[in-house]
């Protein structure tokens, strides 16, 4: 079982619609989780931290955090073309700057 | 305030060479690690540097290595360059005191 799993996609969705993407983790001792998108080519940029059950939003970014069931995920509404991207989920099982586990990212496509 | 900053962009090796590979962290940050990214996948940790000394070290052989100096920049050092080396070598700043990390623009390095 891999650590940090997600769905390699691509996951298609059109402009407009909410773009529901999943991670789930093995590490029960896992502490912070993280969001990443990464553009073809590019490096990978954070747009969202989570630390606690429940949901965190910021602007269209809704993540999503429970660790009974040990799964992160991340919502985006109002989908654009620019979110066309990988995105990556990071998990921290150390809170003070430890190593960054993460899955293989999805790959997301908003058709216009 | 400048990112985290990488040297060089673009990087063209044989193999059995030694290349290194530079980092200058985000102002504040004084944590550094390294992660290696292959077509295709999640990045994967290679080490992390704090207070000059490497603090952890992922699954990669001694002929990774690393430094951090005084002023909490880095090096990465990688010797007797394979094929299967080829990949996307990212940098990440944090603080000790968060787990949040950001990634400089990455050197791609290609061993042919």
């Amino acid at each position: 079982q891999k650590e940090v799993e997600q769905n390699s996609g691509p996951l298609s969705v059109p402009e407009g619609a909410i773009a529901s993407l999943n991670c789930t983790y093995s590490d029960r001792g896992s502490q912070s989780f993280f969001w990443y998108r990464q553009y073809s080519g590019k490096s990978p940029e954070l747009i969202m931290s989570i630390y606690s059950n429940g949901d965190k939003e910021d602007g269209r970014f809704t993540a999503q955090l429970n660790k009974a069931s040990q799964y992160v995920s991340l919502l985006i509404r109002d989908s654009q073309p620019s979110d066309s991207a990988t995105y990556l989920c990071a998990v921290n099982t150390i809170n003070q700057g430890g190593k960054l586990i993460f899955g293989q990212g999805t790959e997301l496509s908003v058709k216009p | 305030d400048a990112g985290v900053t990488q040297s060089p962009t673009h990087l063209i090796k044989t193999r059995g060479q030694q290349v290194t590979l530079r980092c200058s962290p985000k102002s504040g940050h004084d944590t550094v690690s390294w992660y290696q990214q292959a077509l295709g996948q999640g990045p994967q940790f290679i080490f992390q540097y704090y207070e000059e000394e490497e603090r952890q070290r992922g699954n990669f052989p001694d002929r990774f290595s690393g430094h951090q100096f005084p002023n909490y920049s880095s090096e990465l050092n990688v010797n007797a360059l394979l094929l299967g080396d080829s990949a996307l070598y990212l940098c990440a700043s944090s603080r000790s005191s968060s787990p949040e990390a950001f990634f400089g623009q990455g050197t791609r390095l290609t061993v042919v």
